[in-house]
């Protein structure tokens, strides 16, 4: 089955904790994407990935950092600098052909 | 900066209605437009892409339409069933691996 994992599902963290949020693709896609998605807002581009150990910030990045070491992975930490980090948090990749983007079912991360 | 703006917010219909959900960007250079349905507390799923050569595209129920010269995108679903109830999400911009999303049109459809 080719598709996108995000895991895990729901995570919970004390504040001042940083947190890794896996995201792993067997689509053989070069592209790959981090998004927030916030109540009431459209999704937020964090960090993008075209090729193995380059990315990208996007529009939100402060507070977040990413590796991508290889090409089905592409781990998320959110990191205690980022001060509101209660969020549903989607992974997703691409080709480099259509630009088409293929969605994860996403992680949802509570901060207390 | 581009913004994307759907309209209505939000519907609800009763089974059977045809529908149109527009979707409205402030540049009107759109690369690739993109629409996506979710679920609550789910991913987004792909529904329809609209390549930079073209002007619709069609999916069973589906089609969607891009006017680049006005920015504006609209999604037609056909013959709407309790199941199409969800949050439909349009997507685009001027960067072809970049998307910049609209807030969504949260459709519900009774039977």
């Amino acid at each position: 089955d080719g598709g996108i994992t995000q895991s895990p599902k729901y995570l919970f963290r004390k504040e001042g904790q940083n947190v890794t949020l896996s995201c792993e693709q067997n689509l053989n896609h070069d592209a790959m994407y981090w998004y927030r998605q916030d109540p009431g807002q459209g999704l937020r581009l964090i960090y993008y990935s075209q090729i193995v150990n380059d990315f990208q910030k996007g529009d939100i990045a402060e507070g977040y950092s990413v590796s991508r070491e290889k090409k089905e992975s592409f781990p998320l930490t959110v990191t205690s600098a980022q001060k509101n980090p209660t969020a549903f948090y989607l992974c997703a990749s691409g080709t480099g052909v259509s630009y088409e983007q293929y969605f994860g079912p996403g992680t949802r991360l509570t901060v207390t | 900066k581009q913004e994307v703006t759907q309209i209505p917010a939000a519907l609800s219909v009763p089974e059977g209605e045809n529908l149109v959900l527009n979707c409205s960007f402030t540049d009107s250079a759109i690369y690739n437009l993109q629409w996506f349905r979710q679920d609550p507390g789910k991913g987004l799923t792909s529904l329809l892409l609209i390549q930079s050569s073209q002007r619709e595209q069609t999916s069973g129920r589906l089609n969607a339409s891009l006017d680049k010269s006005s920015g504006r995108s609209t999604l037609y679903i056909a013959a709407s069933q309790p199941g199409d109830s969800a949050t439909y999400l349009c997507a685009g911009g001027p960067y072809t691996d970049k998307l910049i999303f609209g807030t969504g049109t949260r459709l519900q459809v009774f039977p």
